[in-house]
Parts: structure tokens; C-alpha cells; sequence
């Protein structure tokens, strides 16, 4: 069974817009992670944020997690058209061999 | 990239056929993945390891096998192929140094007829 359920599923705005999605998860983690997917090709890890974290920079990205909500959203500022994608969060919840279990996504449209 | 590459990209195949799709890695890192990924279920685990000959079973394992005989390659296989295994395949590792953080491979394109 999925472990992070992502809201929106999918999300349009303009360049320059900030754009923020949100996971929730079932279980206690160890961490949190999100992921990039272009059409069609692999996914791309962006950032990690532990548990004893509550948030997280990197670039333009800022990734908050609230443990006691068992939630966590990620922001993206100033998009930008390459922006486009899908945006996937992992969670790993200490199963042993870094096993992490993914959201749905959510799939950004950044319009010119 | 990771030095991950996938064969073949893209294959169709027909229902009760076994297939075998192969990840290999240059890096001799010492976990590997196997997810499939379908519209509205995101990425599933399928079966992983954590080191040569030994794998385990992931959410998703019944119909498929893997084999991991040496550190670079990890081969999973669909016994006999049905329909329901129509997906998109990707293979990912874990950095010996970074091993919270996966690195996938392009995909592979599996259509079962």
C-alpha cells in the first residue's frame, strides 16, 4: 500500500509563481524525500529532510515536515517552464535496506 | 547518472512469454531496486537486494524473480508475462556513501499483448 498520498495530483501555474505540494504518510519515518520525474525518464532525488528536521532549503526549494501532522510540503519559488515535471515524495520508514515507499506524485505544468 | 543503464528500453512481448529485463551499474554499489511504475500508483517496489545473491521481496513481487549474481547486474524476470505487467520498469541503487538516497536508471518500456 502506498505510504505517501500527494495533493494536489496535478498543479498549472505561471513562470515566476511559487508552487507548493503536499505529502502525507501513514507510518513513523526516518526521513522524507523528494524526487523529480521528467516525461518519460528517471527520477531525480531534490532534497531529504530527517525526522528531527523540520525544514529544509536548497536553492529554490524549501521542503517543510511536520512529524505530529505526518505530513510534509515542498515549495518551489520563482518557477520556471524546466520546473515542469512530476514531483514524487519517499518516505523511509526504517524497514532496513533503505527501502523507501512513494507518493502518486503530483505533476507541475509551469505555463510561459 | 549513477552509471545505471537498463536494457532493453523498451520491449513488447506476448501474455505467457518470461522476459527478463536487466539493470546494470558501474559503481559496484551494494543495493538495487526494482520498481514498476503505473498511472495512479506512483513507484512500487518490486523485489531488492543487498548484495550479491541477496535479494528480497518488495510490495509487489508475485510473477516476477530476480537474480543478482554478480555486484553489477540485477536481472528481473516476469516468468510469464500477463497483461497486468504492461508498466514502465525502472531499476535504482544506493550509494555506498549515500545510502538514504536512490539513483535511478532511464526505464524500460514493457508492453505485454
Amino acid at each position: 500500500s502506498q505510504q505517501g498520498e500527494e495533493d494536489p495530483q496535478a498543479l498549472s501555474i505561471q513562470e515566476g509563481e511559487n508552487a507548493t505540494m503536499n505529502c502525507s504518510y501513514k507510518t513513523s519515518i526516518n526521513n522524507l524525500q523528494w524526487y523529480r520525474q521528467n516525461s518519460g525518464r528517471g527520477l531525480v532525488h531534490l532534497i531529504l529532510i530527517r525526522s528531527n528536521e523540520r525544514e529544509k532549503h536548497s536553492g529554490r526549494l524549501r521542503v517543510t515536515l511536520d512529524t505530529s501532522k505526518k505530513s510534509s510540503s515542498l515549495l518551489i519559488t520563482a518557477s520556471r517552464a524546466a520546473d515542469t515535471a512530476s514531483y514524487f515524495c519517499a518516505t523511509d520508514a526504517n524497514q532496513g535496506a533503505q527501502k523507501l515507499v512513494f507518493g502518486q506524485g503530483t505533476r507541475l505544468t509551469i505555463n510561459p | 547518472d549513477a552509471g545505471i543503464t537498463q536494457s532493453p528500453r523498451h520491449k513488447v512481448t506476448e501474455t505467457g512469454t518470461p522476459v527478463t529485463l536487466r539493470c546494470h551499474q558501474t559503481e559496484n554499489h551494494r543495493y538495487m531496486y526494482w520498481y514498476r511504475q503505473d498511472p495512479g500508483h506512483g513507484l512500487r517496489l518490486i523485489h531488492y537486494s543487498y548484495g550479491v545473491k541477496d535479494t528480497d521481496k518488495g510490495e509487489v513481487s508475485d510473477g516476477y524473480s530476480v537474480s543478482r549474481s554478480k555486484t553489477e547486474d540485477f536481472l528481473l524476470t516476469l516468468e510469464s508475462a500477463t497483461s497486468s505487467q504492461t508498466s514502465v520498469y525502472f531499476c535504482a541503487i544506493a550509494r555506498q556513501a549515500d545510502q538514504e538516497t536512490q539513483y535511478f536508471g532511464p526505464g524500460t518500456r514493457l508492453l505485454v499483448l
